[in-house]
């Protein structure tokens, strides 16, 4: 399995601010994803982490509004850019590993609240 | 695309009642994954299974996979207050990976004492 850190565990933010948010994981990975999830709710993901190359965003989510960026194979940052009261969710970075197979682990998350 | 349908969406029980979630897929899958997620906790794999028709079983958990490799099912036996929590299943897609994964809506599990 893999050690997954993320931070900000959570964040109170005001309207058209932005944060970015951290994931740090204790070995090299093949994949990391970026999940949302609003409260009560499923798994949705935003895109796919890229090292070294743009990030694949899934339909409905683009790069200007959660600009995202792997520079190595243990680290990735998500950022919710110009925020309003619908990015409110929990933001879940997670991993695969090679060992794994399709298998995730999710870090603790991000609870951000916009006010 | 492809949609994976989890019934029932919350379901109360007594504790030390069966309780059972089911996962419906809208095209056949290279395999299914489920997950638990604690009240304020994060998602933590609980099993994948890939070939048709598998069943396999952790402890009081017995988890299945379809002949037709479309559907699943998780059941609990004699429930207990550490099962408490939503219950997702995880689709994958034939010749995709981890970002083929589509979840289930989830199930949450109320068990009362």
């Amino acid at each position: 399995s893999a050690v997954i850190s993320q931070k900000p565990s959570r964040d109170i933010c005001q309207r058209g601010t932005s944060l970015t948010i951290q994931c740090q994981v204790d070995s090299q990975v093949t994949m990391m994803f970026w999940y949302r999830q609003q409260p009560g709710q499923s798994l949705t993901l935003i895109a796919t982490a890229n090292q070294g190359s743009e990030a694949t965003y899934e339909s409905g989510f683009v790069i200007d509004k959660f600009p995202i960026s792997r520079p190595n194979l243990t680290f990735s940052t998500l950022t919710v850019s110009n925020m309003s009261p619908e990015d409110s969710s929990i933001y879940l970075c997670s991993v695969e590993t090679r060992a794994t197979n399709e298998k995730l682990f999710f870090g603790s998350g991000t609870q951000l609240s916009v006010l | 695309g492809q949609q994976v349908m989890q019934i029932p969406q919350y379901q109360h029980v007594q504790e030390g009642e069966d309780f059972t979630t089911y996962c419906n897929s809208s095209t056949t899958l290279s395999n299914i994954q489920w997950y638990k997620q604690r009240p304020g906790g994060h998602p933590v794999f609980l099993i994948q299974l890939v070939k048709s028709g598998e069943v396999k079983k952790q402890k009081r958990l017995t988890f299945q996979f379809g002949e037709a490799k479309k559907n699943s099912s998780l059941h609990i036996t004699a429930t207990q207050t550490t099962d408490v929590g939503t219950y997702f299943c995880a689709g994958g897609s034939v010749g995709g990976g981890a970002d083929g994964l589509t979840f289930g809506k989830g199930t949450h599990l109320i068990i009362q004492p």
